[in-house]
């Protein structure tokens, strides 16, 4: 059982496009990140929400958590090319340090 | 560099060989994770230390897989007699677990590519 769905699982778009990717779930989260990866590194984190109905702003990314944490949206802007990459949400629940990853997003930004 | 680092970067073995897997994460970092990517799936947890002890081992897939972490520093994963499922990137990753919580930071190394043939 995967806990934690993102959709689309791939997305190929030209540059300036918009889009939004998802990450649901069935299960309440008490926090979500969400990370990109790029081919051959590691994932590296974009941000952290806490509070249900939380949206954060970074630069042309905008993250949402849904009203009862148990979704969230990763809605970009104007992509560029080096917005490429896997994007994954992480859910964590309680107090547990455990993270559950969703499979990911891979996106692909044509110029 | 200060981020966390692992090594080898890239591992083809022999169906049967054991393998050991090396992560070094940031210094100071008492939090360590072992995660597993296969293609098309997620990260997978695998273990979980926090010091020198591993309180969470539940996502060791068999008793193939062990892991140690020495001096509340370096991690070893151990794979033995490898099986071809076993082929994936394995990723690394160190919180500073300043306090309790779990909004955390994970910094990630760039992973070891297994390939078991």
């Amino acid at each position: 059982t995967q806990l934690l769905e993102q959709s689309p699982q791939f997305l190929s778009i030209q540059e300036g496009e918009n889009l939004t990717v998802y990450c649901n779930s069935s299960s309440v989260f008490s926090s979500l990140q969400w990370y990109r990866q790029e081919p051959g590194e590691g994932p590296v984190l974009l941000v952290t929400v806490v509070t249900g109905g939380e949206v954060k702003k970074l630069k042309r990314l905008t993250f949402q958590f849904g009203d009862a944490r148990k979704d969230s949206s990763l809605h970009i802007t104007a992509a560029q090319p080096g917005d490429t990459g896997l994007y994954l949400c992480a859910g964590a629940r309680g107090s547990n340090y455990k993270l559950t990853f969703g499979k990911g997003t891979l996106l692909t930004v044509n110029p | 560099g200060a981020g966390v680092s692992q090594s080898p970067s890239n591992k083809v073995t022999e169906k049967g060989k054991d393998v050991e897997l090396r992560c070094d994460p940031i210094s100071g970092h008492t939090a360590l994770y072992w995660y597993r990517q296969s293609l098309g799936q997620g990260l997978e947890f695998l273990i979980y230390f926090q010091g020198n002890s591993a309180p969470d081992k539940s996502g060791l897939p068999s008793d193939r897989f062990s892991a140690e972490r020495t001096g509340g520093s370096v991690s070893t994963l151990t794979i033995q007699r490898t099986q071809q499922e076993d082929s994936a990137v394995y990723l690394c990753a160190s919180t500073p677990r300043l306090g309790r919580g779990n909004t955390d930071t994970q910094y990630f190394g760039p992973g070891t590519r297994l390939t078991v043939l």
